[in-house]
């Protein structure tokens, strides 16, 4: 069945870093992949989203990253701020299935 | 314009009684997936419905069940409730089904729930 799997489980940086979580999916017919943020006790928040028609989109300080031969995204913080500190989730929409899987999620701590 | 709402935000239940749980997308949002979410399994996907319909199913017993109406809320409901079920349960809405280029999903706050 289909799978996402994200790395690393926990990331720590210092502020002013930059952070990268890496997501690889299995079904190769996936071609809408979001990145949600979800700070403690509160709801999945969209933060970006990338189609399979494009390599990379940018916002402000994230930015996304997507290589469909390898089936594999990535999440790019820059200039991270103590505010990113969250639990951060990719997921992945098959045109097959219709279903957005999710991975297991990634903790950022950014220290000041 | 208003967010995902969903209620009650928290409940406690025992073992072998059911619960229904609600969800009112976005204005103008048709689908509504639901997913539930716990520390050791992360998201999982338990359904998703669209014009009233449900179109797509995750891996959950015949327990968990839903619908929609017509105005797109949506409810879930669970039956026969085993300690396995307390979780965060959300919901999602986004304005067309997923594999078209108007998906994007938002999701509400939650429901907490905890069985005992």
């Amino acid at each position: 069945g289909e799978n996402v799997e994200q790395h690393p489980s926990t990331l720590s940086v210092q502020e002013g870093d930059s952070a990268v979580i890496k997501c690889t999916y299995s079904d190769s017919a996936s071609n809408y992949f979001p990145w949600y943020k979800q700070e403690l006790g509160k709801r999945p928040q969209l933060i970006i989203d990338i189609r399979s028609n494009v390599g990379e989109k940018k916002d402000q300080r994230i930015a996304v990253t997507l290589n469909k031969t390898a089936k594999h995204f990535s999440l790019h913080i820059t200039e991270t701020q103590p505010e990113d500190s969250a639990v951060y989730f990719c997921a992945a929409l098959s045109y097959n299935t219709d279903k957005l899987i999710f991975g297991t999620g990634t903790r950022l701590q950014v220290f000041p | 314009k208003a967010g995902v709402t969903q209620t009650p935000r928290y409940l406690i239940k025992t073992r072998g009684q059911q619960v229904t749980l609600s969800c009112s997308p976005i204005s103008g949002h048709r689908s509504v997936s639901w997913y539930q979410q716990t520390p050791g399994q992360g998201l999982q996907f338990l359904f998703e419905y669209f014009s009233e319909t449900q179109r797509n199913k995750g891996n959950f017993p015949g327990r968990f069940s839903g619908r929609q109406f017509s105005n797109s809320r949506s409810e879930m409901n669970v039956s026969t409730l085993e300690l396995g079920d307390s979780a965060l349960y959300l919901c999602a809405s986004s304005r067309s089904p997923g594999a078209t280029n108007l998906y994007e999903q938002y999701f509400g706050p939650g429901t907490r729930l905890t069985v005992t």
